[in-house]
């Protein structure tokens, strides 16, 4: 069970939008900022967005994130077919004092 | 680009100890801006951030396991290590070892990961 809720999966069209949610509570969403990262299979999580909707270099415009209240989002537009993989949110969590993540999202291109 | 690379035994028997170890090329361990962290990923229970550790040798432990983890490291070797102690079936899990920003606790850089089973 993990602290972070996160739909089990989601899918779409090539070229279509997708949006990820992500909930939590005050003492993790609320109070800090969000961290999305991406999981290709069979590879290790990769740092997509931090700080709600910041792009390391390298990743696409394509991809965004945001925050409300104890809730976030993570946006795919133009989705391409190496965009299916695992999503994971994760944020600072005053009461563990480390990170928590949430479940994952597996996105399908249908 | 700072690379990071687990090596441990694959295969624990209950009640034993589990060891691995990261080692950091590429980049400084001795960096101040950032901890060394243990996450380890499961099927059940997805990713799960285990502790980390500055180069000080001060440490971090989630409250979950913090009974039975001890995270250390060595500087002079650029390597940082997990020891879990007591494991079972539910500690079967890929670790990753990671770098992790002092502001916010982002893993900005990951290793590949290393499956550690636990059974007789």
């Amino acid at each position: 069970q993990s602290v972070l809720s996160q739909p089990p999966s989601a899918s779409e069209t090539p070229g279509q939008r997708v949006t990820i949610s992500c909930s939590g509570s005050n003492s993790n969403i609320g109070s800090n900022t969000v961290t999305w990262y991406q999981q290709l299979p069979g590879t290790a999580p990769k740092l997509l967005i931090h700080s709600n909707n910041q792009r390391p270099s390298g990743v696409p415009d394509r991809f965004s994130g945001s925050k409300s209240g104890t809730s976030a989002s993570l946006a795919i537009s133009g989705l391409q077919s190496e965009d299916e993989a695992d999503y994971y949110c994760a944020a600072w969590d005053d009461s563990v004092n480390g990170p928590v993540f949430g479940g994952g999202t597996k996105l399908t291109v249908l | 680009q700072v690379q990071l690379q687990e090596s441990g035994p694959g295969l624990v028997k209950p009640s034993q100890t589990l060891s691995v170890t990261c080692t950091v090329s590429r980049g400084s361990i001795n960096s101040g801006s950032y901890y060394w962290s243990w996450i380890r990923q499961t099927a059940g229970k997805g990713l799960e951030w285990i502790g980390r550790i500055y180069t000080s040798g001060s440490t971090i432990y989630n409250p979950s396991l913090k009974s039975r983890v001890t995270i250390s490291i060595d500087t002079a070797k650029k390597q940082f290590s997990l020891r879990l102690t007591s494991v079972t079936a539910a500690d079967t899990a890929v670790y990753y070892c990671a770098r992790m920003t002092m502001v916010r606790g982002i893993f900005d850089y990951w290793g590949q990961g290393t499956l550690v089973t636990v059974s007789s």
